[in-house]
Protein backbone atom coordinates (compact mmCIF):
# COMPACT_ATOMS: atom_id res chain seq x y z
CA UNK A 1 0.00 0.00 0.00
CA UNK A 2 1.35 3.02 -1.10
CA UNK A 3 1.58 6.01 2.08
CA UNK A 4 0.87 9.54 2.03
CA UNK A 5 3.07 11.25 -0.72
CA UNK A 6 4.42 14.63 -0.23
CA UNK A 7 5.84 16.83 -2.61
CA UNK A 8 8.32 19.02 -2.60
CA UNK A 9 9.65 17.36 0.02
CA UNK A 10 11.82 21.00 0.27
CA UNK A 11 11.17 24.82 -1.21
CA UNK A 12 12.62 27.42 -0.55
CA UNK A 13 10.85 31.03 -1.74
CA UNK A 14 11.21 34.71 -1.19
CA UNK A 15 9.08 36.28 0.59
CA UNK A 16 5.63 37.79 -1.13
CA UNK A 17 5.98 34.69 -3.49
CA UNK A 18 3.40 32.13 -3.34
CA UNK A 19 4.08 28.57 -3.01
CA UNK A 20 1.63 25.57 -3.36
CA UNK A 21 1.95 22.17 -1.23
CA UNK A 22 0.96 18.86 -2.19
CA UNK A 23 -0.54 15.66 -0.39
CA UNK A 24 -1.48 12.74 -1.73
CA UNK A 25 -3.37 10.60 0.64
CA UNK A 26 -3.54 6.98 0.76
CA UNK A 27 -6.20 5.16 -2.01
CA UNK A 28 -9.85 5.46 -0.02
CA UNK A 29 -8.77 7.79 2.98
CA UNK A 30 -11.85 9.89 2.99
CA UNK A 31 -10.27 11.70 5.83
CA UNK A 32 -7.05 14.19 5.71
CA UNK A 33 -4.99 16.73 7.82
CA UNK A 34 -3.03 19.30 7.64
CA UNK A 35 -0.37 20.44 10.26
CA UNK A 36 2.54 22.32 10.32
CA UNK A 37 5.59 22.92 12.84
CA UNK A 38 7.26 25.81 13.04
CA UNK A 39 11.16 26.46 14.23
CA UNK A 40 11.12 25.40 18.05
CA UNK A 41 7.12 24.95 18.49
CA UNK A 42 4.83 21.87 18.66
CA UNK A 43 3.12 20.07 15.48
CA UNK A 44 0.01 22.47 15.05
CA UNK A 45 -2.87 20.91 13.48
CA UNK A 46 -4.00 23.56 10.30
CA UNK A 47 -7.07 21.65 9.31
CA UNK A 48 -9.34 18.67 8.47
CA UNK A 49 -11.38 17.20 5.11
CA UNK A 50 -13.61 14.82 4.69
CA UNK A 51 -13.74 13.99 1.35
CA UNK A 52 -13.77 17.54 -0.55
CA UNK A 53 -15.57 18.94 2.51
CA UNK A 54 -13.82 21.09 5.27
CA UNK A 55 -14.39 19.60 8.67
CA UNK A 56 -12.49 21.79 10.35
CA UNK A 57 -10.14 25.17 9.55
CA UNK A 58 -9.48 26.25 13.28
CA UNK A 59 -6.31 25.98 12.91
CA UNK A 60 -5.39 27.92 10.19
CA UNK A 61 -3.23 30.98 10.84
CA UNK A 62 -4.54 33.79 8.82
CA UNK A 63 -6.36 34.11 5.16
CA UNK A 64 -3.13 33.82 3.37
CA UNK A 65 -3.93 30.13 3.73
CA UNK A 66 -6.09 28.69 1.51
CA UNK A 67 -5.78 24.73 1.56
CA UNK A 68 -8.47 22.30 -1.40
CA UNK A 69 -9.26 19.05 -2.15
CA UNK A 70 -10.84 18.82 -5.48
CA UNK A 71 -12.65 15.88 -5.91
CA UNK A 72 -12.17 13.96 -2.71
CA UNK A 73 -8.33 13.26 -3.44
CA UNK A 74 -4.86 14.91 -3.64
CA UNK A 75 -5.15 18.12 -1.28
CA UNK A 76 -2.99 21.21 -1.92
CA UNK A 77 -2.10 23.97 0.37
CA UNK A 78 -1.13 27.40 -0.91
CA UNK A 79 0.55 30.09 0.82
CA UNK A 80 0.08 33.53 -1.13
CA UNK A 81 2.00 35.66 -0.25
CA UNK A 82 4.41 33.99 2.30
CA UNK A 83 5.89 35.29 5.06
CA UNK A 84 8.92 34.69 6.85
CA UNK A 85 7.17 32.99 10.21
CA UNK A 86 5.21 30.45 7.54
CA UNK A 87 8.67 28.82 7.68
CA UNK A 88 8.26 25.15 9.09
CA UNK A 89 7.49 21.52 8.28
CA UNK A 90 4.05 20.88 6.98
CA UNK A 91 2.87 17.50 7.38
CA UNK A 92 0.01 16.29 5.54
CA UNK A 93 -2.14 12.75 7.12
CA UNK A 94 -4.68 10.51 6.15
CA UNK A 95 -7.28 8.12 7.81
CA UNK A 96 -9.84 5.92 6.65
CA UNK A 97 -12.46 6.67 9.61
CA UNK A 98 -11.59 10.22 11.40
CA UNK A 99 -9.08 9.46 14.53
CA UNK A 100 -6.32 8.71 15.06
CA UNK A 101 -6.75 5.21 15.81
CA UNK A 102 -7.95 4.23 12.68
CA UNK A 103 -4.46 3.88 10.41
CA UNK A 104 -3.60 7.51 10.62
CA UNK A 105 -0.62 7.76 8.36
CA UNK A 106 1.18 11.25 7.97
CA UNK A 107 3.01 12.07 4.87
CA UNK A 108 7.14 13.09 5.41
CA UNK A 109 6.25 16.55 4.99
CA UNK A 110 7.22 19.60 3.17
CA UNK A 111 9.78 21.64 4.96
CA UNK A 112 9.45 25.61 3.62
CA UNK A 113 11.88 27.94 3.88
CA UNK A 114 10.85 31.44 3.09
CA UNK A 115 13.61 34.11 3.00
CA UNK B 1 -8.88 24.34 25.78
CA UNK B 2 -6.43 20.82 25.56
CA UNK B 3 -2.83 21.24 25.98
CA UNK B 4 0.27 18.99 25.68
CA UNK B 5 3.69 19.77 27.68
CA UNK B 6 6.86 17.83 27.20
CA UNK B 7 9.58 19.55 29.35
CA UNK B 8 12.23 18.14 28.25
CA UNK B 9 13.96 19.28 24.64
CA UNK B 10 16.88 17.27 24.55
CA UNK B 11 17.29 13.55 26.81
CA UNK B 12 20.66 11.56 26.84
CA UNK B 13 21.43 8.70 28.02
CA UNK B 14 24.46 5.83 27.65
CA UNK B 15 22.94 2.99 25.91
CA UNK B 16 21.47 0.15 28.27
CA UNK B 17 20.12 2.84 30.66
CA UNK B 18 16.57 3.41 31.60
CA UNK B 19 15.02 6.01 29.74
CA UNK B 20 11.72 8.10 30.50
CA UNK B 21 10.80 10.72 28.16
CA UNK B 22 7.63 13.13 30.05
CA UNK B 23 4.23 14.16 28.93
CA UNK B 24 1.47 16.15 30.99
CA UNK B 25 -1.56 16.95 29.20
CA UNK B 26 -4.35 19.36 30.36
CA UNK B 27 -7.66 18.20 29.59
CA UNK B 28 -10.92 18.20 31.35
CA UNK B 29 -12.76 15.50 29.44
CA UNK B 30 -11.85 11.59 28.93
CA UNK B 31 -8.49 12.07 26.44
CA UNK B 32 -6.80 9.41 24.05
CA UNK B 33 -3.26 9.71 24.45
CA UNK B 34 -0.47 8.99 22.16
CA UNK B 35 3.26 8.83 21.56
CA UNK B 36 4.42 8.90 17.93
CA UNK B 37 8.11 9.09 17.08
CA UNK B 38 10.33 10.24 14.04
CA UNK B 39 13.92 8.34 13.03
CA UNK B 40 16.15 10.31 10.72
CA UNK B 41 14.91 10.93 7.42
CA UNK B 42 11.63 9.02 8.65
CA UNK B 43 8.23 10.24 8.90
CA UNK B 44 6.30 10.19 11.66
CA UNK B 45 4.66 7.25 12.76
CA UNK B 46 2.62 5.61 16.14
CA UNK B 47 4.73 4.35 18.71
CA UNK B 48 2.08 3.55 20.62
CA UNK B 49 -1.51 4.57 22.43
CA UNK B 50 -2.44 4.64 26.11
CA UNK B 51 -5.96 2.14 25.32
CA UNK B 52 -4.09 -0.73 23.90
CA UNK B 53 -2.04 -0.80 26.98
CA UNK B 54 0.47 -2.64 24.44
CA UNK B 55 4.72 -2.48 24.69
CA UNK B 56 6.09 -1.51 21.19
CA UNK B 57 9.78 -1.85 20.85
CA UNK B 58 10.25 -2.56 24.42
CA UNK B 59 8.57 1.21 25.56
CA UNK B 60 5.58 1.44 27.58
CA UNK B 61 3.06 4.40 28.75
CA UNK B 62 0.70 4.56 31.81
CA UNK B 63 -1.69 7.28 31.46
CA UNK B 64 -1.81 8.36 34.77
CA UNK B 65 -5.28 10.32 35.29
CA UNK B 66 -4.59 11.99 38.67
CA UNK B 67 -1.56 13.51 37.21
CA UNK B 68 -2.22 14.09 33.96
CA UNK B 69 0.73 12.12 32.84
CA UNK B 70 1.50 9.86 29.83
CA UNK B 71 5.28 9.25 30.27
CA UNK B 72 7.18 6.95 27.94
CA UNK B 73 9.58 4.54 29.49
CA UNK B 74 12.37 1.82 28.68
CA UNK B 75 13.99 -0.15 30.60
CA UNK B 76 17.23 -0.40 28.49
CA UNK B 77 17.49 2.19 25.63
CA UNK B 78 19.19 1.19 22.91
CA UNK B 79 20.89 3.82 20.59
CA UNK B 80 17.93 3.07 17.29
CA UNK B 81 15.95 4.22 20.05
CA UNK B 82 17.70 8.37 19.24
CA UNK B 83 14.68 9.78 17.41
CA UNK B 84 12.37 12.79 18.12
CA UNK B 85 9.64 11.56 20.25
CA UNK B 86 6.13 13.27 20.42
CA UNK B 87 3.15 13.11 22.87
CA UNK B 88 -0.12 14.06 21.51
CA UNK B 89 -3.66 14.32 22.78
CA UNK B 90 -6.68 13.28 20.80
CA UNK B 91 -10.20 14.32 21.84
CA UNK B 92 -13.88 13.68 19.23
CA UNK B 93 -15.84 16.65 20.32
CA UNK B 94 -17.94 18.88 18.16
CA UNK B 95 -16.94 19.56 15.19
CA UNK B 96 -13.51 18.60 15.87
CA UNK B 97 -13.17 14.84 16.05
CA UNK B 98 -9.29 14.72 14.03
CA UNK B 99 -6.93 16.20 14.72
CA UNK B 100 -4.11 15.82 17.12
CA UNK B 101 -2.89 18.16 19.48
CA UNK B 102 1.21 18.06 20.11
CA UNK B 103 3.37 18.66 22.59
CA UNK B 104 6.77 20.16 21.33
CA UNK B 105 8.15 16.98 21.14
CA UNK B 106 11.55 15.59 22.94
CA UNK B 107 14.81 14.56 21.07
CA UNK B 108 16.62 11.45 22.91
CA UNK B 109 19.92 10.38 21.88
CA UNK B 110 20.95 7.36 22.72
CA UNK B 111 24.85 7.28 23.11
CA UNK B 112 27.13 3.96 22.71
Amino acid sequence: EAGVTQFPSHSVIEKGQTVTLRCDPISGHDNLYWYRRVMGKEIKFLLHFVKESKQDESGMPNNRFLAERTGGTYSTLKVQPAELEDSGVYFCASSQVAGPGSGYTFGSGTRLTVV
Amino acid sequence: AQRVTQPEKLLSVFKGAPVELKCNYSYSGSPELFWYVQYSRQRLQLLLRHISRESIKGFTADLNKGETSFHLKKPFAQEEDSAMYYCALYYAGGTSYGKLTFGQGTILTVHP
